[in-house]
């Protein structure tokens, strides 16, 4: 159980143009979601809390309005990051805390690979 | 922001043997837990020791804590090739419940 999907597994697109990815938790309902960047070689980097029916709270130094939360149902939150360039090709990872748990308990997705050519 | 920092950044050993992997923290904690992380994959959770524990085992894995120093080490023993991946620390403070994570290990297992 416990199992967290994201959609696409990779990507590659063209600058400037804007790219979604979805995160799922399959078997269990999550208010919160977490998405995470990671550089090669490099830690996960907290970008976003995404919070099932309000706004998503951004870490600073996020653009709120480049990174795009919405986070509609108890077991899905997207990420569309708008105009693409490449320095935004990166490695994303989301997490989701199941409500019925600790809130310590944290599943996390597979990963996405964007390549911003 | 990244709260901890890990050491060494990078491991290299034969296998059978044992590997230590350290990391550090900043603030007041709730809970410390170690992911592992095969490359270009997503993280799995491997073990979480309370504050006020000072010692966990689960298999081949054994985690310490001490809050004093604000430190924790991730013991691996009689490692296998397939342990090869990056390790990281991650925190949960007291006033919140987001994950920060440390830098990470990369380790490597010769056969």
């Amino acid at each position: 159980g416990a199992v967290v999907s994201q959609h696409p597994s990779r990507v590659i697109c063209k600058s400037g143009t804007s790219v979604k990815i979805e995160c799922r938790s399959l078997d269990f309902q999550a208010t919160t979601m977490f998405w995470y960047r990671q550089f090669p070689k490099q830690s996960l980097m907290l970008m976003a809390t995404s919070n099932e029916g309000s706004k998503a709270t951004y870490e600073q130094g996020v653009e709120k309005d480049k990174f795009l939360i919405n986070h509609a149902s108890l077991t899905l939150s997207t990420l569309t990051v708008t105009s693409a360039h490449p320095e935004d090709s990166s490695f994303y990872i989301c997490s989701a805390r199941d409500i019925g748990r600790s809130t310590d308990t944290q599943y996390f997705g597979p990963g996405t690979r964007l390549t911003v050519l | 922001s990244q709260q901890g920092e890990e050491d060494p950044q990078a491991l290299s050993i034969q296998e059978g043997e044992n590997a230590t992997m350290n990391c550090s923290y900043k603030t007041s904690i709730n809970n410390l837990q170690w992911y592992r992380q095969n490359s270009g994959r997503g993280l799995v959770h491997l073990i979480l020791i309370r504050s006020n524990e000072r010692e966990k085992h689960s298999g081949r894995l054994r985690v310490t804590l001490d809050t004093s120093k604000k430190s924790s080490s991730l013991l691996i023993t009689a490692s296998r090739a397939a342990d090869t991946a990056s390790y990281f620390c991650a925190t949960i403070n007291n006033a919140g419940n987001m994950l920060t994570f440390g830098g990470g290990t990369r380790l490597m297992v010769k056969p």
